[in-house]
């Protein structure tokens, strides 16, 4: 399996700008989440999709993100409009059936800077 | 809520030395704990995890971890560290949804020849 796969890997833009997270799951799995990893904060939940459904949203920091799951494989985390503060390494991780405690299987992470 | 404290946020260590990175929960209800792992530049994964059953755990890469209720403690061992160690570790909890994970702060592990 190519496991959860992130696009971009590294993101620069200038503040202001608009900035889309993408995110495949492995095939099969069906719960989704967004994680947001800081040095000041450490890593935080920010959102998570059960069915494409979002269960828990209440990790969002602002009504400047959102997180859509159209299909059971795409996921997008956009930041409208983004700022430095934003600038972090965003995760996306996957798990089967939710049950039990499934290990979450984490992408490579998306590094954005804000300028 | 759960949450986790991970008490040393750098440990350096010789290599084939032994290592402990110490991790403390705090939760009303039963939970779940896990370790994971994350190298430079890449996701995290995961070491072991305890849902319940022997409080001695262990997981990849020579790694055991023991639960200790009354300590409210899950820390994780290794009796001889490699160089390829060398990485930011998380403790991590969650309730029986098994769903959502909080995550302690980290500890960087740093083997040294």
């Amino acid at each position: 399996d190519a496991g959860v796969i992130q696009s971009p890997r590294h993101e620069v833009t200038e503040m202001g700008q608009e900035v889309t997270l993408r995110c495949k799951p492995i095939s099969g799995h069906n719960s989704l989440f967004w994680y947001r990893q800081t040095m000041m904060r450490g890593l935080e939940l920010l959102i998570y999709f059960n069915n494409n459904v979002p269960i828990d949203d209440s990790g969002m920091p602002e009504d400047r993100f959102s997180a859509k799951m159209p299909n059971a494989s795409f996921s997008t985390l956009k930041i409208q409009p983004s700022e430095p503060r934003d600038s972090a390494v965003y995760f996306c991780a996957s798990i089967a059936d939710g049950g039990n405690a499934q290990p979450q299987h984490f992408g490579d992470g998306t590094r954005l800077s804000i300028l | 809520a759960q949450s986790v404290t991970q008490l040393d946020s750098q440990v350096p260590v010789f290599e084939e030395a032994p290592v402990e990175l110490r991790c403390n929960y705090s939760s009303s209800v039963s939970v779940y704990l896990f370790w994971y792992v994350q190298y430079p530049n890449q996701g995290l994964q995961l070491l072991l995890k305890y849902l319940s059953g022997s409080t001695l755990v262990k997981g990849i890469n020579g790694f055991e971890a023991e639960f200790n209720k009354s300590q409210t403690s899950f820390h994780l061992r290794k009796p001889s560290v490699h160089i390829s160690d060398t990485a930011e570790y998380f403790c991590a909890v969650s309730d029986y949804s098994g769903y959502a994970l909080n995550f302690g702060k980290g500890t960087s592990l740093l083997v040294t020849p």
